[in-house]
């Protein structure tokens, strides 16, 4: 069983739009949560961190944590074009073990 | 500037031909790790390092080698490189006090 499953995509929103990205995880022992960016071709860049239950908001980002439920999710408010990219959803379990899914493919229509 | 660096960025060599694709970072982090990108595979790790001579492997280690002989470098090795290792690869780090991962620019390999 994968550690870290997300839906591949592709997801289109259009432009202005709420996009929604999801993620669940399997082990319960995970302590951190993380999404990065990755435009194509390019290295992974980190948008949010999420430590515990509950919302949080930077700017047009919003990362949601659900422990129990055992699933992170990211919402990107008022979609811009520049955001179309592979979004890819992280745990770290202890110490400095990280275990990435293989990414959502984003694409913003203008 | 705080970043990793990895180098070539492009590298083109043929089976068996032994390279090393260097990584160094300067912020002092504990952690370093490798990684290869793959379409529909994600990153999946290949070897990772808490500390200076202090590996240890991944999910992909075959085929591979490392060396973590000071804190800033942390090369990865292919001693006898074969096409199915064709791939994009990344080096990232972090500090074991605040674990996020900063990663290279990515070193795009191809073995014919």
């Amino acid at each position: 069983q994968k550690e870290v499953e997300q839906n591949s995509g592709p997801l289109s929103v259009p432009e202005g739009a709420i996009a929604s990205l999801n993620c669940t995880y399997s082990d319960r022992g995970s302590q951190s949560f993380f999404w990065y960016r990755q435009y194509s071709g390019k290295s992974p860049e980190l948008i949010m961190s999420i430590y515990s239950n509950g919302d949080k908001e930077d700017g047009r980002f919003t990362a949601q944590l659900n422990k129990a439920s055992q699933y992170v999710s990211l919402l990107i408010r008022d979609s811009q074009p520049s955001d179309s990219a592979t979004y890819l959803c992280a745990i770290n379990l202890t110490g400095n073990q990280f275990y990435f899914g293989t990414g959502t493919s984003l694409t913003v229509i203008p | 500037e705080a970043q990793v660096t990895q180098n070539p960025r492009y590298l083109i060599t043929v089976t068996g031909k032994k390279l090393t694709v260097t990584c160094s970072q300067n912020m002092n982090h504990e952690y370093m790790s490798w990684y290869r990108q793959d379409p529909g595979l994600g990153l999946r790790q290949i070897y990772y390092s808490m500390n200076v001579e202090v590996t240890d492997k991944g999910d992909v280690p075959e085929g591979y080698k490392v060396s973590r002989k000071e804190k800033r470098n942390f090369p990865l090795i292919l001693e006898s490189p074969s096409p199915n290792q064709t791939s994009l690869y990344f080096c990232a780090s972090s500090s074991t006090g605040a674990p996020v991962l900063h990663f290279g620019n990515g070193t795009r390999l191809t073995v014919t």
